[in-house]
């Protein structure tokens, strides 16, 4: 079975500019999370979607969103990109349990550079 | 106070040493999950716990429901362990996951 794939992996974009973000969960996921790391706040979650739909919402400004298609894709934007946005944005899917009870498949994450 | 902390924040042990690592969380949680980080980023979930004890291979996880608290295990301990370890917590009522700040483990050969 394939992973979790996330494109791009790298990105580098300058202060103000919008960015799209991509996620492949595992066939048969129909759970997606996204998550923010930074070395000052580490992990943090940002949304998770289920079905098309956002089940939950972390402490983010409006700049973040997603969203989830048919087949479980998942993408989130990001508009008005500030330098704190800088961070490596991983996405995890899973069978979407709603307990949060379920092994969470993470994938290889898409380092974003704000200039 | 951090919902969850984890303790120690850095642990240099030598091949072989057994390794213990601590996570102690402050709301009600329906799971507990260990994570494994490797240098480059790509992580990979150990365990989730939500009751009791599991092991797989070297790697022992327990909880303590009624004292918030739960300890990552490694036994003869290899210096390809080497990684940033991360507990999460899963908050029923926020419907969302918290994360411990991370204990680094180099174990040197």
């Amino acid at each position: 079975k394939a992973g979790v794939t996330q494109t791009p992996r790298y990105l580098i974009k300058t202060r103000g500019q919008q960015v799209t973000l991509s996620c492949s969960p595992i066939s048969g996921h129909r759970s997606v999370s996204w998550y923010q790391q930074t070395p000052g706040q580490g992990l943090q979650f940002l949304f998770e979607y289920f079905s098309e739909t956002q089940r939950n919402k972390g402490n983010f400004p409006g700049r973040f969103s997603g969203r989830q298609f048919s087949n479980s894709r998942s993408e989130m934007n990001v508009s008005t990109l500030e330098l704190g946005d800088s961070a490596l944005y991983l996405c995890a899917s899973s069978l979407g349990t709603i307990s949060g009870t379920d092994t969470q498949y993470f994938g290889p994450g898409t380092r974003l550079t704000v200039l | 106070k951090n919902e969850v902390e984890q303790s120690p924040q850095n642990l240099t042990a030598q091949e072989g040493e057994f390794i213990t690592i601590n996570c102690s969380y402050s709301v009600g949680i329906s799971a507990l999950h260990w994570l494994q980080q490797h240098p480059g980023g790509g992580i990979v979930s150990l365990f989730m716990l939500s009751s009791g004890k599991k092991k797989h291979g070297r790697l022992i996880a327990t909880i303590n429901i009624q004292e918030k608290h739960s300890s990552l295990h490694i036994t003869a301990s290899h210096p390809r362990d080497s990684a940033v370890y991360i507990c999460a917590v899963y908050n029923t009522n926020a419907g969302k996951s918290t994360f411990g700040d991370g204990t680094t483990l180099t174990v040197k050969p």
